[in-house]
């Protein structure tokens, strides 16, 4: 089993522009979460995504937007990117959306807002 | 709000000491607890949740509903435990909701 897998590791966008990150979620896992975590913070939740649906939003601007394919593979996407966004992004992906099965963590996207 | 705390940012311990890490919720329901651990250069994983009730690398942790508390514990520390640990909820509608976390180091 691959794990969790996050494109790409990390890239370095200016201001203004639009950047799509990517998730694969572990075999047999339907829903995927984003996280934000700014150095020296915990991760902040952004979207859950269950069987294509959105289950839950944090409270992030409009410009971040995430959907879910039917591989249940994701992408998070961030327009007109302020240099506040930079961060290591994190994808988690669990079998339901309840805690009960657990999260398991991608290695993230660290993207820099120059 | 909802929140997770974590009240120290850094704990400082020599090998062989007793650890404890301290984790405090609000939370109105029932919560559903977990401890994740971050080592250096690795991605977050699930160290232990309450509803297993189970004992990972020598850690526990009790939910303790009267204090709202999930304290991660270990009566012996080692120099493989430095990492950063965080302590998080699930709430429906939002996933995981994170502490700030708490970076353990253990010194020989």
């Amino acid at each position: 089993d691959a794990g969790v897998t996050q494109s790409p590791t990390h890239l370095i966008k200016t201001r203004g522009q639009h950047v799509t990150l990517r998730c694969s979620p572990i075999s047999g896992h339907k829903s995927v979460s984003w996280y934000q975590q700014v150095l020296g913070q915990g991760p902040q939740f952004i979207f859950q995504y269950y069987e294509k649906e959105e289950r839950g939003r944090g409270n992030f601007p409009d410009r971040f937007s995430a959907r879910q394919f039917p591989n249940y593979s994701s992408e998070l996407n961030v327009n007109a990117l302020l240099l506040g966004d930079s961060a290591l992004y994190l994808c988690a992906s669990s079998p339901t959306t309840g805690g009960a099965g657990g999260y398991t963590f991608g290695s993230g996207t660290r993207l820099t807002v120059v | 709000a909802q929140r997770v705390t974590q009240p120290e940012k850094l704990l400082s311990v020599f090998k062989g000491a007793p650890v404890e890490l301290k984790c405090n919720y609000s939370y109105s329901g029932s919560p559903e607890l977990f401890w994740y651990v971050q080592y250096s250069r690795q991605r977050l994983q699930l160290l232990l949740r309450h509803i297993s009730r189970e004992s990972i690398k020598g850690f526990t942790a009790d939910l303790n509903k009267g204090e709202t508390s999930f304290h991660l514990k270990k009566p012996f520390a080692q120099e493989e435990d430095s990492a950063m640990y965080y302590c998080a909820f699930y709430q429906a509608g939002t996933a995981l909701i994170f502490g700030k976390g708490t970076t353990l180091s253990v010194s020989s």
